[in-house]
């Protein structure tokens, strides 16, 4: 699959702070989906995007599927200390087998820490 | 509605032995996926199953990995002589289908430790 670069690695802030983060892909995607992972579970989707351009909000998350298909960014405001976790980009691949359902790629996430 | 389980959460092997990881999907899901996850990288896909079908297994290892996903029961993810290499959280997700907007709900995952 393809690769999904994400960026930053890691965030420390404090609470109360806005934060962004973005994904980025050598090739184009049909589909980009944002998850919150938690220690010890499994990711949970927060936005899903669908068509180039779109710009979704979630509460006090914001996201954007990139005009060029190629990348997605996720803003998150007022930040609070349960943002805490990993959050990863995942992308559908329109070059894969039109059976292969969400065979999803996905980043290596972006770490985020929020400090009271 | 009960989520995706997957049991056990933790699973101690040593090598060579056998790994079963159980999954069952979302009452009225019948599309099942595997990832695994290594430390701080992101999932990988392994393989995509239906009702007594493998759909796609282009991620998954040609050797000692198999999958099925029987008419009835759980799906099973079973790693064979398991290697240190193995050790990893394995994820199970499902949808209602693959039409845009129907979402792919993950499992809380099976910690793999080989010894």
């Amino acid at each position: 699959g393809q690769q999904l670069n994400q960026s930053p690695q890691s965030m420390f802030i404090q609470e109360g702070e806005d934060v962004s983060m973005n994904c980025t892909s050598s090739s184009i995607f049909n589909t980009w989906l944002w998850y919150k992972q938690d220690p010890g579970e499994g990711p949970v989707l927060l936005i899903a995007l669908y068509k180039a351009g779109e710009l979704t909000s979630n509460g006090r998350l914001t996201a954007q599927f990139g005009i060029t298909r190629k990348d997605s960014f996720l803003n998150i405001s007022a930040s609070i200390p349960s943002d805490v976790g990993i959050y990863f980009c995942a992308g559908l691949d329109p070059e894969s087998n039109s059976n292969s359902g969400y065979a999803l790629n996905f980043g290596k996430g972006t770490s985020l820490l929020v400090t009271p | 509605n009960a989520g995706v389980m997957q049991n056990p959460r933790h699973l101690v092997r040593r090598r060579g032995q056998e790994a079963r990881l159980r999954c069952s999907p979302m009452k009225g899901h019948s599309h099942v996926y595997w990832y695994r996850q290594l430390p701080e990288e992101g999932l990988k896909f392994m393989v995509y199953l239906q009702k007594e079908n493998i759909i796609d297994e282009s991620g998954m290892p040609k050797e000692r990995f198999s999958a099925e996903f029987p008419k009835e029961g759980p799906s099973i993810l079973r790693i064979q002589q398991v290697v240190r290499g193995d050790s990893a959280a394995y994820f199970c997700a499902s949808s209602p289908g693959t039409e845009l907007r129907e979402k792919l709900f993950f499992g809380s995952g099976t910690q793999l430790s080989v010894l």
